[in-house]
């Protein structure tokens, strides 16, 4: 399978630890995308890298949330001292020009 | 002001009905738009980009007004397996960031 996969698919974690999901994009694109969705509502913009450099950052994106995409391949995405608000699915996409975003399954974190 | 906005229906049609959803953006230097499915509990799926002339891909047509600054979407003879949440996404020229509408869910009965 050649497409975006994300790992893990499910996480759930007590308030105050911290999590980190993985995402590797389709191999020959570069521009890479995270976003959180939570129900009934379209996925939110969190970041977005351009081969290894990270270009662009939401608002919506505390101190608490840190990306890396070492080598412009993987990206990995920590959340620090988790908090219930974070409950959401975490979408992962890949992209190469201007062309539409290709998403993994998501990781589907739950803060108790 | 949200970035897209569409009607989140539900729009509850039988099987072999025609279907519009139309959504509409506030920015207007957006240049990319494109249409998503996106199933229960399930990622986006790229369904269409979305072009200044129109396009078709079989039973779907979208088309683009960028002087009023909306997009639809049309959905001819309508199956079960249309079933899902339908997502209008722009993408403005001078970001890099695609912005997602909250949807709009389609229930085809048989």
């Amino acid at each position: 399978d050649t497409g975006v996969s994300q790992d893990p698919r499910h996480k759930i974690t007590k308030r105050g630890q911290n999590v980190t999901f993985r995402c590797d994009p389709i191999s020959e694109h570069n521009r890479l995308y995270w976003y959180r969705q939570t129900l009934g509502q379209g996925p939110e913009f969190l970041t977005y890298f351009q081969n290894e450099a990270q270009l662009e950052k939401s608002r919506l994106l505390s101190d608490r949330f840190s990306a890396e995409r070492p080598k412009g391949s993987f990206s990995t995405l920590e959340i620090q001292r988790t908090e219930q608000g974070d409950s959401a699915m975490y979408l992962c996409a890949s992209s190469l020009g201007a062309g539409g975003a290709f998403f993994g399954p998501g990781t589907r974190l739950t803060v108790l | 002001r949200k970035e897209v906005e569409q009607d989140p229906g539900p729009f509850n049609v039988p099987e072999g009905a025609t279907v519009a959803f139309n959504c509409t953006y506030s920015n207007s230097a957006s240049q990319s738009f494109f249409w998503y499915r996106q199933d229960c509990r399930k990622e986006p799926k790229l369904l269409m980009s979305v072009y200044s002339s129109g396009n078709e891909d079989g039973r779907f047509t979208a088309q683009l007004n960028r002087a009023s600054q909306y997009i639809s979407l049309l959905i001819r003879d309508s199956k079960l397996s249309d079933s899902a949440t339908y997502l209008c996404v722009v993408k403005p020229g001078n970001f890099n960031k695609f912005y997602f509408g909250s949807g709009t869910k389609l229930n085809v009965k048989p």
